[in-house]
């Protein structure tokens, strides 16, 4: 059981928006800790996606953006494609001294 | 362009020692940076392990702690884990990772290809 909560799975028709929720703690996201996101594709190299909530690292798309409130986070995807099925995590840290992962989101473009 | 490959048996008996080494190209340790680990057990989602500093100073996720030990090793520019007392649950793809700081949140933003190793006698 991850400490950080995903939905097991999301979905979307080509051109929408989706999001996927990252619910944590007073002792992570809670605690005032970050949060940022990696795009996996099985069998090779989970991605950073997003990084300090709402960052971009070069290269990735503006269709890609983060946000963060209270306890929990979300990663929002704009005009959905067929290469954005993959599996999305977040990720933070905890005052255990310790990273956490939420358990992934699988992500279907329909 | 910086690499990272995870290297080590893929194949570990039950009760024994996994030994992981993950060697860095295009950047030398000593530099700077964290450097860690995960691991996704099948069917499973990411789980942290634990990060080292090229300094020595480290973390480890509080429910390995007892049975990890994560090196640095400058002079082969490369990092290591080892997982002792193994048992099938620790059968997962592990991953080598970068690691850097948003303010006093770490995150990962070079990863390796990930090493499966199997818990099996």
């Amino acid at each position: 059981q991850s400490v950080l909560t995903q939905p097991p799975s999301v979905s979307g028709a080509p051109g929408q928006r989706v999001t996927i929720s990252c619910t944590g703690s007073s002792s992570n996201i809670g605690a005032g800790y970050d949060v940022h996101w990696y795009q996996h594709f099985p069998g090779t190299a989970p991605k950073l996606l997003i990084y300090g909530n709402n960052n971009r690292p070069s290269g990735v798309p503006d269709r890609f953006s983060g946000s963060k409130s209270g306890t929990s986070a979300s990663l929002a995807i704009t005009g959905l494609q067929a290469e954005d099925e993959a599996d999305y995590y977040c990720q933070s840290f905890d005052s255990s001294l310790s990273g956490v992962f939420g358990g992934g989101t699988k992500l279907t473009v329909l | 362009q910086v690499q990272l490959q995870e290297s080590g048996p893929g194949l570990v008996r039950p009760s024994e020692t996994l030994s992981l080494t993950c060697p860095v190209s295009g950047y030398s340790i000593s530099r700077g940076y964290y450097w860690g680990w995960m691991r996704q057990p099948p069917g499973k989602g990411l789980e942290w392990i634990g990060s080292i500093y090229h300094g020595g100073s480290n973390y480890y996720t509080p429910s390995l702690k007892s049975r990890v030990t994560i090196s640095v090793d400058t002079s082969k520019n490369q990092f290591s884990l080892k997982l002792s007392s193994v048992t099938a649950a620790d059968t997962a793809v592990y991953y080598c990772a970068r690691s850097t700081y948003y303010g006093s949140t770490p995150y990962f933003d070079l990863w390796g290809q990930g090493n499966l190793v199997t818990v099996s006698s």
